[in-house]
């Protein structure tokens, strides 16, 4: 039972344009959400997170968006450049313990 | 610089042989989890620990144990490892009440013949 999912395993984009990677989720109850990257042989970084009382997040390039009625959150990169070519991690924090991943999306910014 | 280390990095052994994997850190973290990472199904939980000898099953703790001795340790024990525990596995830890931003370890590349 895949709480939370990325249903796009890889994406690829062009340098200078917005990328964006989508999330679902099924628990009304995750409290937080966030998304982390990950290079390869290295362990996941933190990224960015939202709340589940906000919609937006923004930071730099990145900007996180949650549509709670729809269970849905979504991480835009503008622009995207080649050293954002990586896998994303959507994950959702269930209480004060718990975090629970997606499948990954690999993403690739071709120059 | 604050880590999280992870020990061995690779290993490979046969059904049967009981093996560990060390995890440290030295951000004085009272939160402690270790995920494994499988494809196509992302990074799930086995074990966590709030603080020193306080330990809880995460979504896939069967065929493994762990301990809290000390703070910054966190080792992660494979009594009687099996093929199907092949994975990538990684440590991670926080401050409790910040576990939306957990530092992770490298990763364990562990294969089971």
């Amino acid at each position: 039972d895949q709480q939370v999912k990325q249903n796009s395993p890889s994406l690829s984009v062009q340098e200078g344009r917005i990328s964006i990677l989508n999330c679902d989720y099924t628990n009304s109850m995750f409290d937080y959400f966030l998304w982390y990257k990950k290079y390869p042989a290295e362990g996941p970084t933190f990224l960015i997170s939202i709340s589940s009382i906000k919609d937006k997040n923004e930071d730099g390039r990145f900007t996180v968006f949650l549509n709670k009625s729809a269970k849905h959150l979504s991480l835009h990169i503008v622009p995207s450049q080649p050293g954002d070519s990586a896998v994303y991690f959507c994950a959702a924090l269930q209480g004060a313990q718990k975090l629970v991943f997606g499948q990954g999306t690999r993403l690739t910014i071709n120059p | 610089e604050a880590q999280v280390t992870q020990n061995p990095r690779y290993l490979i052994t046969v059904t049967g042989k009981k093996l560990t994997v060390t995890c440290s850190q030295n951000m004085n973290h009272e939160y402690m989890s270790w995920y494994r990472q499988d494809p196509g199904l992302g990074l799930r939980q086995i074990y966590y620990s709030m603080n020193v000898e306080v330990t809880d099953k995460g979504d896939v703790p069967e065929g493994y144990k762990v301990s809290r001795k000390e703070k910054r340790n966190f080792p992660l024990i494979l009594e009687s490892p099996s093929p199907n525990q092949t994975s990538l596995y990684f440590c991670a830890s926080s401050l409790w009440g910040s576990q939306e931003t957990q530092y992770f370890g490298p990763g364990t590349r562990l294969l089971v013949l």
